[in-house]
């Protein structure tokens, strides 16, 4: 079947715009995460989704960043007043039910550049 | 909460060689470590995970080792071949009482000279 789908593949924005980035998690995936990725670096978590709920949002690195779930299968990562330091890939990845153990599929990633 | 550090950082060796990637976490309670393989410009895929109760586990040329005492755990990949040139990352995350996201090593860049 269809993996983890993301959109746009990539956005160039100006310092101080709204983005908003698109998640399609694979079908029946319960479990949703937003990650976002430096160069050279790992992946680090932002926001953690069961169902339509954000049950963890603790990586969240402040107030400008927001996601939603509201159906419970596609989700949607909001930056507002885009800085240059939120350049980065945004990951996205889903799993069935969000138990330890189980395996988290990623998406491809959107690559933002904030000029 | 959870930290992983993971070594080296660029590991180059020669086709048919093995190559060993380490990895320490932080919190004992962290129970499940997965390994993750991406190329450049690619997403991340798992290529092999392994549980707490579980000491080794092998996968054709890929195996993985936990040492839950020590709180490290290594990815081993023997007879190497040029397309397994890649940033491997390591990866460790608690039960599901706590934190459900993968907290992520800095990634290690192996190259397989030809």
């Amino acid at each position: 079947g269809a993996g983890v789908s993301q959109t746009p593949s990539n956005k160039v924005t100006e310092k101080g715009k709204y983005v908003e980035l698109r998640c399609d998690p694979i079908s029946g995936h319960t479990a949703l995460y937003w990650y976002r990725q430096s160069l050279g670096q790992g992946p680090e978590f932002l926001i953690y989704f069961q169902g339509t709920g954000a049950a963890d949002d603790s990586g969240l690195p402040n107030d400008r960043f927001f996601a939603v779930r509201p159906e419970g299968s596609v989700s949607t990562l909001k930056i507002q007043r885009t800085e240059r330091g939120d350049s980065a890939v945004y990951l996205c990845a889903s799993s069935s039910s969000g138990i330890s153990g189980e395996t988290q599929y990623f998406g491809p990633g959107t690559r933002l550049l904030v000029l | 909460g959870e930290n992983v550090e993971q070594h080296p950082s660029t590991l180059s060796v020669q086709e048919g060689d093995s190559a060993v990637i380490k990895c320490t976490y932080s919190d004992s309670a962290s129970n499940y470590f997965p390994w993750y393989k991406q190329e450049l410009g690619k997403r991340p895929q798992l290529i092999i995970d392994i549980r707490s109760n579980v000491g080794e586990k092998k996968d054709q040329r890929i195996a993985v080792t936990l040492n839950k005492t020590a709180k490290h755990f290594s990815l081993h990949i023997t007879e190497t071949q040029p397309e397994d040139s890649a940033v491997y990352f390591c990866a460790a995350r608690p039960p599901s009482t706590g934190r459900r996201a993968l907290t992520f090593g800095s990634g290690t860049r192996l190259q397989v000279q030809p």
